[in-house]
């Protein structure tokens, strides 16, 4: 079955520091998301992406948060300057169709810990 | 503001019990609705989509109740396995998905 690869896994950075979270997204997919879960509480969206472009973004998705397709298969989220707050789990997701009709898929997630 | 509710639980139940879950949901302009499954620290995983005329999979039964912005969800026969936590998930957007907190349940032998 097609999934969705996220790397790494965990990642620990300090305050302050640029972290770039990757995805490799179904490879039929065309639309892409990044989510977010801090410890105990809900799956919040950051961010959908499509034909290159932002489509929506949340409020969390403010201007330390960016995100990229640099080539063909990758779709990456970067923090730039990163604050304890942003410790999660970071989700990336795909889908084929056009909107949020059918659900998603989601990678398995990057644990983010900022200390 | 976009919100979905849901009984946070935990429900506990025996092995072959049947339990439902309920969700409410704010946005009326809605049209998509899901419910997933999520294990301790892993990823979300679609467990079905919910249509207005309801529908089943398995042991899964899900319903909606548009004028009441009302889901649920039947589980039959609960096995061990079926132990995680239920996400209540609505469109809120052209593109994205809202989660509810989950419902946790606990099959025990």
């Amino acid at each position: 079955e097609p999934e969705v690869t996220q790397t790494p896994s965990h990642q620990v950075t300090q305050m302050g520091q640029e972290v770039i979270l990757r995805c490799v997204p179904i490879s039929n997919h065309l639309y892409f998301y990044w989510y977010r879960q801090i410890l105990g509480q809900k799956v919040e969206f950051l961010v959908s992406f499509y034909n290159n472009e932002i489509s929506e973004k949340s409020e969390i998705f403010d201007d330390q948060f960016s995100v990229e397709r640099p080539d063909g298969s990758n779709f990456t989220l970067k923090i730039r300057s990163t604050k304890l707050e942003d410790s999660a789990m970071y989700f990336c997701a795909s889908s084929a169709s056009q909107g949020a009709l059918d659900g998603y898929t989601f990678g398995s997630g990057t644990r983010l810990t900022v200390v | 503001r976009k919100e979905v509710e849901q009984d946070p639980g935990p429900f506990n139940v025996p092995e072959g019990a049947t339990v439902a879950f309920n969700c409410t949901y704010s946005n009326s302009a809605s049209q998509s609705f899901f419910w997933y499954r999520q294990d301790c620290r892993k990823e979300p995983k679609l467990l079905m989509s919910v249509y207005s005329s309801g529908n089943e999979d398995g042991r899964f039964t899900a319903q909606l109740n548009r004028a009441s912005q009302y889901i649920s969800l039947l589980i039959r026969d609960s096995k061990l396995s079926d132990s995680a936590t239920y996400l209540c998930v609505v469109n809120s957007g052209y593109s994205t998905l809202t989660f509810g907190k989950g419902t946790m349940l606990l099959v025990s032998p």
